[in-house]
């Protein structure tokens, strides 16, 4: 089946110590998204990619960082994470603009 | 912010009853989206409405848009135990460029 696939599922990391998450695809879809959800929020868009088009949001610190290789992987690397990193991070995917956008299960990250 | 507001922010009620949920948004928008996240989940696309839609239909859901509100609801009738789940609506703006905004979501306990 087509999916959306993160790795690690759970991921705990050191204070400070640099981290990276994972996400493919096997949907072909050209737009890919990373959203930060802190517990009973809404998700928060962190940035995305239009096919190599990279598109970041104004308040997205820059201890946040991506690299899409090529169509099916995405990265999201948390630099020097602080506690207030600790959160859900959603990787989705799009066909095209505005188009139903299809998720992972989501890395859950702890920071000690 | 063009976070949408979700109400109610928590909602419980007994198997085989109807549960509306109720989405305001603050931009004009190309579609209106709504999404279903079980606990520690990803999201998962429900519905999509355009902006020139007044009402859609997918099974047990039922959404209605007025754009001259700037509001959605999503009725789900004859409600099961697992419907329990967050209930999040998504706006994508008509400005062409992907991205969606989240509603903050209602929480659904369906009671068996």
């Amino acid at each position: 089946d087509a999916m959306v696939i993160q790795n690690p599922r759970y991921q705990v990391t050191q204070f400070g110590k640099p981290v990276t998450l994972s996400c493919s695809q096997t949907l072909n879809h050209n737009v890919m998204y990373w959203y930060q959800q802190k517990s009973s929020q809404a998700p928060k868009l962190l940035f995305h990619y239009y096919d190599k088009d990279f598109n970041n949001e104004a308040d997205t610190p820059d201890n946040f960082q991506s690299r899409r290789p090529n169509t099916s992987f995405c990265f999201l690397d948390i630099r020097s994470p602080g506690l207030g990193d600790a959160a859900m991070y959603l990787c989705a995917t799009s066909g095209a603009g505005g188009e139903e956008q299809y998720f992972g299960p989501g890395t859950r990250l702890t920071v000690t | 912010s063009q976070q949408g507001e979700e109400d109610p922010q928590a909602l419980s009620i007994q198997e085989g009853e109807n549960a509306t949920m109720n989405c305001s948004y603050k931009t004009s928008i190309n579609n209106l989206q709504w999404y279903r996240q079980n606990s520690g989940r990803g999201l998962v696309h429900l519905i999509l409405i355009r902006s020139n839609e007044r009402e859609k239909h997918s099974g047990r859901l039922r959404v209605t848009l007025d754009t001259s509100k700037k509001s959605s609801s999503l009725l789900i009738t004859a409600s099961r135990a697992a419907d329990t789940a967050s209930y999040f609506c998504a706006t994508e703006g008509n400005f062409g460029n992907e991205k969606l905004t989240f509603g903050t979501g209602t929480r659904l306990t369906i009671i068996p």
